[in-house]
């Protein structure tokens, strides 16, 4: 079964360094995405990425943040200045169709820690 | 603005026993509904989706869920739970009236005992 692929699984960084969160989607699918998961807290959304521009972000993902496809199969996160507060659970979905119709498939996660 | 709301935070069960966790969402239109499974250590993975058609809807390993609109209500149930549906499940919305973006409940832990 095809997978999305995270690295790194684990990432302990100081505070105000910039960190890069790596995915590698399913290869058909179109629809990128990035949600954390705060220790203890809800799964949040973060932003959606099609045609190479993002197609919706929330109110989380503020200048500090930036999506990008560098290559036909990476789809990075990039925290430029990291906070205390960024410590979560990182997680790459991608899906076939807008509408999640299939369903996203999640990758493992990126435990980042912000010391 | 939509959300969803699930009840219960943690349930502990003894295997064969039934399970029903809530889930609640406010969104004034049109709904897909899903519920998301994590075993430890593992990724989320898809249990069951709602889009449209019968409100039972059946899923993987046994699990279903009834969408019942007046109640703005996607229940998840299994007749009979086992040690391996240890886990936490999410229940998430997706508004069908644009953009892509799931919300998620705050999430159930359910460990099941032997």
């Amino acid at each position: 079964e095809p997978e999305v692929t995270q690295t790194p699984s684990h990432q302990v960084t100081q505070m105000g360094q910039e960190v890069i969160l790596r995915c590698v989607p399913i290869s058909n699918h179109l629809y990128f995405y990035w949600y954390r998961q705060i220790l203890g807290q809800k799964v949040e959304f973060l932003v959606s990425f099609y045609n190479n521009e993002i197609s919706e972000k929330s109110e989380i993902f503020d200048d500090q943040f930036s999506v990008e496809r560098p290559d036909g199969s990476n789809f990075t996160l990039k925290i430029r200045s990291t906070k205390l507060e960024d410590s979560a659970m990182y997680f790459c979905a991608s899906s076939v169709a807008g509408q999640g119709h299939h369903g996203y498939t999640f990758g493992s996660g990126t435990r980042l820690t912000v010391v | 603005a939509q959300s969803v709301s699930q009840h219960n935070h943690h349930v502990i069960l003894s295997e064969a026993a039934s399970l029903e966790l809530g889930c609640n969402y406010s969104y004034g239109g049109t709904v897909n509904l899903f519920w998301y499974v994590q075993y430890p250590g593992q990724h989320l993975q898809l249990l069951l989706k709602y889009f449209s058609g019968d409100p039972l809807v059946k899923g993987i390993k046994g699990f279903e869920a009834e969408f019942i609109k007046s109640k703005f209500s996607f229940n998840l149930r299994k007749p009979s739970v086992q040690w391996s549906d240890t886990a936490e499940y999410f229940c998430a919305v997706m508004s069908t009236g644009g953009g892509n973006k799931l919300t998620f409940g705050t999430g159930t832990q359910l460990k099941v005992e032997l």
